[in-house]
């Protein structure tokens, strides 16, 4: 079965203080995995879709990279504004159209 | 471009009600559509997909419903909401073809009590 873990569950850090958020994911056969940012009561907001191994995205202070085994978001010098909830999914390359979500990691950075 | 509405945005319904859900489509033909459910403290859940106009595949089987009257048009629906159909309901859409990305819509908020 399809998974998806991601950690730590929330984070508390200063701002400009960088960090990085870990998705872990076990699949058979990816074929991508995405970042969504989801602001309180608001739909998740795409950020990156990764397709191989080695792959990289950059969006201002935000970067996506993709291993075999987990994918991590790391934020550079973040700001108050990048608080939210940061979703990792994966979709497997056979079979169902759906993504398998984590459970999130909640961002809070403080001014 | 590309936009999503989801409507409405927020609704409390007693237990035994029925339901419609509404989510259409603008700037985009043909898109696969998706139905998630996002419960309390809980990752997105995918409820139904289409591929096509009154082509629909449920994922989980539950108290819910999904049609496709047009190409662009998606509505999640029941006869009798349970108390456990409370949560929060996210469309989402992709291009047919090639490009993975799913977007979602703003989401509604359902309180069933």
């Amino acid at each position: 079965e399809d998974q998806v873990t991601q950690s730590p569950e929330a984070l508390r850090l200063q701002e400009g203080e960088s960090s990085s958020l870990n998705c872990s994911y076990t699949v058979s056969g990816l074929r991508g995995l995405f970042w969504y940012r989801q602001d309180p009561g608001k739909g998740p907001e795409f950020l990156f879709t990764l397709y191989s191994a080695g792959e990289e995205k950059e969006k201002e202070r935000l970067k996506a990279t993709l291993t075999k085994k987990e994918s991590f978001l790391h934020i550079t010098a973040p700001k108050p504004e990048d608080s939210a909830t940061y979703l990792c999914a994966v979709r497997r390359a056979q079979g169902a159209q759906k993504l398998v979500f984590g459970q999130g990691t909640r961002l809070t950075i403080n001014p | 471009s590309q936009t999503i509405h989801q409507w409405p945005a927020t609704l409390v319904q007693p237990v035994g009600s029925p339901l419609s859900l509404e989510c259409t489509v603008e700037g985009t033909s043909n898109p696969n559509l998706y139905w998630y459910r996002q419960a309390a403290g809980r990752g997105l859940q995918l409820l139904f997909y289409s591929v096509g106009i009154g082509q629909i595949s449920s994922e989980v089987p539950q108290n819910l419903s999904a049609s496709r009257p047009q190409d662009r048009q998606f509505i999640l629906s029941s006869k009798k909401l349970l108390l456990s159909d409370s949560g929060f309901y996210l469309c989402a859409w992709r291009t047919s073809g090639g490009q993975e990305t799913q977007y979602f819509g703003p989401g509604t908020r359902l309180l069933v009590l």
